[in-house]
Formats: structure tokens, C-alpha cells, sequence
């Protein structure tokens, strides 16, 4: 089946440093990539995603490039700030038949930001 | 895009009773999920729910005790059953669409059970 894993957290970083979150999958076929935020109290945005090998995804300043001979989606930001703090979801799905399966979810990463 | 209406927004609620949970989108969607997250967990599926089929559960997870209507194209509930201090989490509807590729969220109903 399928599998998403990321590093565990909390990552504590200080304002403007670089960001890095690891994230492999395992998929039995060729699936989509997403990452999800979900601030304090907050619902799951997307973030940013991925359709193929190759892809870069990017969306306020966040990136994450679709590395199929790693099966890698790594999240990284050149500059982090305190409103970045937040919990970080890697997310894999698959097509079906009758539109995209359910999506499979990583543990999640504890971002905090300090000033 | 799709906007997903999701209430309640968070109930308290006492062991042995049940709740349920509304999900409203604002178009008309193929597939419907529901997650779970525990507290500081991530979220596990518990079920999918396409209109004019029974729901299709993932391992784990019952139709006794999370059964699950979706009577239309825009719209499913969960209903979580017999509830104990256990099912204390979040639950999150989610929808997918056959043009899409991305999923939508509900804001999401946290459940405390005393």
C-alpha cells in the first residue's frame, strides 16, 4: 500500500533561517504530491502540490520538487517568519476510477518559529 | 474550488450518546471523505463516501459505530456512535472531484467526550 513518511518534529528554527522538511513516499503507482499547513486552531489548507515526476510546486515562498528516482517531496523556504508556525502535512493520492482516491498522510511536522 | 461547510465547528459531548456531523459543499463532488485526527496525531481515513452506495471503510473502522449518510452530490454526514473519552478528535470531511486533483477540507468538528 501506500506510505508517506517525515521527519518528526517540532522543528524550532529562528526568523529567516532556511527550512528543510523531509518527506519519501512509497505509492504503487504514479500519484500526486501535496503538502498541507494547518495553523494553530485552523483548518488544512493545501499548501503547494505536485502532478509528475519533475514538477516544483511553490506557493508563498514555500517549494517542493517531485523527485520520482528518490520518491522524495521535500518542503523548503529560504526565509522562514513567526506566521510560518505551523504543523506541515506531506500527502500522496492516487486517480481512481471516478476522480482522485483518498489522500495518505505523513505524521506531520511541528514548525515553530522563533523572533 | 471547493468550499466545504462543516458544523458543528467543535460539541462536547457526554459517554454512551452519539453525534452527528454535517458536511455542505458548495458543488457538486464525486468522492466525500472522512479523517480522523487524534490529538497531536496525523489523519486517518476512516471511510469514503460516494452518493448512491454504501460507504467503504478502511480497516479499523465500522459502520456501527461511524455510520455515514450521503443522500446528494453535495452533502454527507458521520455520525460517530456509543461515543467514549477514545473518540475524542477532530474529524474532517474531505471532498474529491474527477476534474481535480487536490482535496478540500472542512474546517473540521472537534469532539471532546466526558
Amino acid at each position: 500500500g501506500n506510505s508517506v513518511t517525515q521527519m518528526e518534529g517540532p522543528v524550532t528554527l529562528s526568523e529567516e533561517a532556511f527550512l528543510t522538511i523531509n518527506c519519501t513516499y512509497t505509492a504503487t503507482g504514479y500519484p500526486s504530491l501535496f503538502w498541507y499547513v494547518q495553523y494553530p486552531g485552523e483548518g488544512l489548507q493545501l499548501l503547494l502540490k505536485a502532478t509528475k515526476a519533475d514538477d516544483k510546486g511553490s506557493n508563498k515562498g514555500f517549494e517542493a520538487t517531485y523527485r520520482k528516482e528518490t520518491t522524495s517531496f521535500h518542503l523548503e523556504k529560504g526565509s522562514v517568519q513567526v506566521s510560518d508556525s505551523a504543523v506541515y502535512f506531506c500527502a500522496l493520492s492516487e486517480g481512481g476510477r471516478t476522480g482522485r482516491r483518498a489522500l495518505t498522510f505523513g505524521s506531520g511536522t511541528r514548525l515553530q518559529v522563533q523572533p | 474550488s471547493a468550499v466545504i461547510s462543516q458544523k458543528p465547528s467543535r460539541d462536547i459531548c457526554q459517554r454512551g450518546t452519539s453525534l452527528t456531523i454535517q458536511c455542505q459543499v458548495d458543488s457538486q463532488v464525486t468522492m466525500m471523505f472522512w479523517y480522523r485526527q487524534q490529538p497531536g496525531q496525523s489523519l486517518t481515513l476512516i471511510a469514503t463516501a460516494n452518493q448512491g452506495s454504501e460507504a467503504t471503510y478502511e480497516s479499523g473502522f465500522v459502520i456501527d459505530k461511524f455510520p455515514i449518510s450521503r443522500p446528494n452530490l453535495t452533502f454527507s454526514t458521520l455520525t460517530v456512535s456509543n461515543m467514549s473519552p477514545e473518540d475524542s478528535s477532530i474529524y474532517l470531511c474531505s471532498t474529491s472531484s474527477g476534474q481535480n486533483t487536490e482535496a478540500f477540507f472542512g474546517q473540521g468538528t472537534r469532539l471532546t467526550v466526558v
